[in-house]
């Protein structure tokens, strides 16, 4: 069954750092987000990403973050000055179009900023 | 913005037993999921509702989606230990042609004693 991959799976980072996690998506998906989970928390939505353009972004998805599809298959986050409050899992998910369409999960990127 | 309540916060239950768990909002939406999330992992979906009213089931789960949109519960019959994990229902508002991203509750983390 198709997935979600994520990579890498944990990466730790020096506070001001860049860094950039990576996801491919379900081949034939068109719609593609970034979630962030802080630890014991619930999911939060960061940014969602449609036609090589945000389609929408919360308040947590501030300047320093950003997202590119820079190939037909990579789906990447990019941190460009990390915070020790970035620390968390990070999640990609794919849907296979607009409309009400099942998001599937990738497993997740561990981010800790020292 | 919009949130949801999700209850019980916890639930230690013996093996065999039925479970049940829900989520409540103060705004509608057109799709509940119910996700289940292990240790280190990504969210795996369990089950999508996609109509005011709608039952749906999956094995030994169950999901509703309440007649007033408000609303959704899960429940699990006769659990067995690998039901173990963190339960979330995540609420989605679809407009137009685009794709409403996912509010989470803060999840149900449910431990099965043998």
């Amino acid at each position: 069954e198709p997935e979600v991959t994520q990579t890498p799976s944990h990466q730790v980072t020096q506070m001001g750092q860049e860094v950039i996690l990576r996801c491919v998506p379900i081949s034939n998906h068109l719609y593609f987000y970034w979630y962030r989970q802080i630890l014991g928390q619930k999911v939060e939505f960061l940014v969602s990403f449609y036609n090589n353009e945000i389609s929408e972004k919360s308040e947590i998805f501030d300047d320093q973050f950003s997202v590119e599809r820079p190939d037909g298959s990579n789906f990447t986050l990019k941190i460009r000055s990390t915070k020790l409050e970035d620390s968390a899992m990070y999640f990609c998910a794919s849907s296979e179009s607009a409309g009400q369409e099942t998001q599937y999960f990738g497993p997740g990127t561990r981010l800790l900023v020292l | 913005g919009q949130q949801l309540n999700q209850s019980p916060q916890s639930m230690f239950i013996q093996e065999g037993e039925d479970v049940s768990m829900n989520c409540t909002s103060s705004s509608i939406f057109n799709t509940w999921l119910w996700y289940k999330q292990e240790p280190g992992e990504g969210p795996v979906l369990l089950i999508a509702l996609y109509k005011a009213g709608e039952l749906t089931s999956n094995g030994r789960l169950t999901a509703q989606f309440g007649i007033t949109r408000k609303d959704s519960f899960l429940n699990i019959s006769a659990s067995i230990p690998s039901d173990v994990g963190i339960y979330f229902c995540a609420g989605q508002l679809n407009y137009g042609g685009s794709q409403g991203n996912l509010i989470f509750g803060k999840g149900t983390k449910l431990s099965v004693k043998p």
